[in-house]
C-alpha cells in the first residue's frame, strides 16, 4: 500500500492550460504539504493544510490553488500554466503533532510546460 | 525563519569507504529538529535520520550517523561502508515552530565501484 500517492506521475501540457495534481495519504496524518522542486533540485514549500485548514501559504502566484476536501486529500490546481511552472511537485504528510515528525513524501509529479 | 546551507554540491566516495556530507543551519529558536533526506534517481524522498536539538547524543541509524555540533550550528552526515545504493542526492533540513521543513540545496553523492 502506497502511503502518500500522487497522480499523475508525469504531466506534459501547453502554456495557458489548467491542470490538477491529486494527492492522497492513507497514514491517518493530520497535516499535508505541497513542495516544488526546481531544475536545480531546490525544494521549497508552497502550502500546508492541517485537517483541511490552510496553515502555510508561501509566496506563490495565485494561479496555484490548493484544495483539501478532507484530511486525507490535498489537491493542487494550477491555472494558466507558464513555462516557469515546469518542475517536480511533491506532496507530503506528517502527523503534525510535534516538531520531530518527519514528512512522508509522495513520489512526485514531473510537470513539463511546453 | 531558518536557513539551511549545504556547501558541497557534489561528493564522491569509493565503495566500502566512509564519506561525510556537511550541513550548517541557522535558527533563532531553541527547540528544533534536524533531518537528512535521501533522494535516489527514482525521485522518492526518503528520511535517513533525524536529530533533536535538545539531545546531545548523536543519532545513528545503521551505517548512517550524524555529528551534531549545536554551538557551531553544524549537522553533518557520515555514511560508513558506502554502498552503490547510497548514490543519491542528500538533503539536510530543519524544522522548528510553524511545522515548516526547510531544506538545503542538496549534495549529490556518487559511489565509485
Amino acid at each position: 500500500d502506497t502511503a502518500v500517492s500522487q497522480t499523475p506521475k508525469y504531466l506534459v501540457t501547453q502554456m495557458g492550460n489548467d491542470k490538477s495534481i491529486k494527492c492522497e495519504q492513507n497514514l491517518g496524518h493530520d497535516t499535508m504539504y505541497w513542495y516544488k522542486q526546481d531544475s536545480k533540485k531546490f525544494l521549497k514549500i508552497m502550502f500546508s493544510y492541517n485537517n483541511k485548514e490552510l496553515i502555510i501559504n508561501e509566496t506563490v502566484p495565485n494561479r496555484f490553488s490548493p484544495k483539501s476536501p478532507d484530511k486525507a486529500h490535498l489537491n493542487l490546481h494550477i491555472n494558466s500554466l507558464e513555462l516557469g511552472d515546469s518542475a517536480v511537485y511533491f506532496c507530503a504528510s506528517s502527523p503534525g503533532n510535534t516538531k520531530g515528525d518527519g514528512y512522508t513524501f509522495g513520489s512526485g509529479t514531473r510537470l513539463t510546460v511546453v | 525563519a531558518q536557513t539551511v546551507t549545504q556547501s558541497q554540491p557534489e561528493m564522491s566516495v569509493q565503495e566500502a569507504e566512509t564519506v561525510t556530507l556537511s550541513c550548517t543551519y541557522d535558527t533563532s529558536e531553541s527547540d528544533y529538529y534536524l533531518f537528512w533526506y535521501k533522494q535516489p534517481p527514482s525521485r522518492q524522498m526518503i528520511l535517513v535520520i533525524r536529530q533533536e536539538a535538545y539531545k546531545q547524543q548523536n543519532a545513528t541509524e545503521n551505517r548512517f550517523s550524524v555529528n551534531f555540533q549545536k554551538a557551531a550550528k553544524s549537522f553533518s552526515l557520515k555514511i560508513s561502508d558506502s554502498q552503490l545504493g547510497d548514490a543519491a542526492m542528500y538533503f539536510c533540513a530543519a524544522k522548528s515552530s510553524g511545522d515548516k521543513l526547510t531544506f538545503g540545496t542538496g549534495t549529490r553523492l556518487a559511489v565509485r565501484p
